[in-house]
């Protein structure tokens, strides 16, 4: 069966900070990637995808990078965090079938 | 932007039915309208989708009006568990394209 997993859960940075989450999926291959942010109270932004190694596309212009390094790894990075980055992020795939969206357990960052 | 416009919030009673509404005026031909739930601090989770044809799972049905206009998805016998915020999306069911997601429904199931 298909699992995902990122971490960390939760982290605490000051600004200025670097980041790194990290997101993995086992159990399928060449999946789709996904990055989302969630504000505080707010909707799914979606804010990078992935539709094979080394291929991202970005979503919206921000502080945040994103790379695949490997088929089922995707990572989300800043050099410098802002306070506006805080926020509840999740990692997601989709797989060769296409019909559904699988999410991560999620990553809560507060940048103090 | 997402294509469907739900209510912002409803209340259910435990053990109601809770019917939760979705308006996508403006579906193609070729996509489907998916329902998602996230629980507070959570990911979304999957409920059910579906083209044209009513869809029934051990989780929720879906009903989708004959000009797939609007669409509702039931849940027959809510229970506190259940209170978390709803997703409507209509999106082509294609390995390709990205899944949108709208503000959504929060609903609460009260005791």
């Amino acid at each position: 069966s298909q699992t995902i997993h990122q971490w960390p859960a939760t982290l605490v940075q000051p600004v200025g900070s670097p980041l790194s989450l990290e997101c993995t999926v086992e159990g399928t291959s060449n999946p789709n990637l996904y990055w989302y942010r969630q504000a505080a109270g707010r909707g799914l932004q979606l804010l990078f995808y992935s539709v094979g190694i080394g291929q991202i596309s970005s979503e919206v212009p921000q502080n945040l990078s994103a790379s695949r390094p490997q088929d089922r790894q995707f990572i989300l990075s800043s050099k410098k965090l802002l306070l506006s980055d805080s926020g509840f992020y999740l990692c997601a795939w989709i797989g060769q079938i296409g019909n559904t969206i699988y999410f991560g357990e999620g990553s809560w960052l507060t940048v103090v | 932007d997402a294509k469907t416009t739900q209510p912002p919030s409803m209340d259910c009673a435990e053990g109601r039915a809770a019917n939760l509404p979705c308006n996508h005026s403006t579906i193609s031909g070729n996509e489907y309208v998916y329902w998602y739930r996230q629980i507070h601090s959570q990911g979304p989770q999957y409920i059910i989708h579906g083209l044209k044809n009513n869809e029934t799972n051990e989780m929720a049905s879906l009903i989708i009006t004959e000009d797939r206009k609007s669409s509702t998805l039931i849940l027959p016998h809510a229970t506190l568990r259940d209170t978390a915020v709803y997703y409507c999306i209509v999106r082509v069911d294609n390995y390709g394209q990205n899944f949108v997601f709208g503000p959504g429904t929060r609903l609460s199931v009260l005791p």
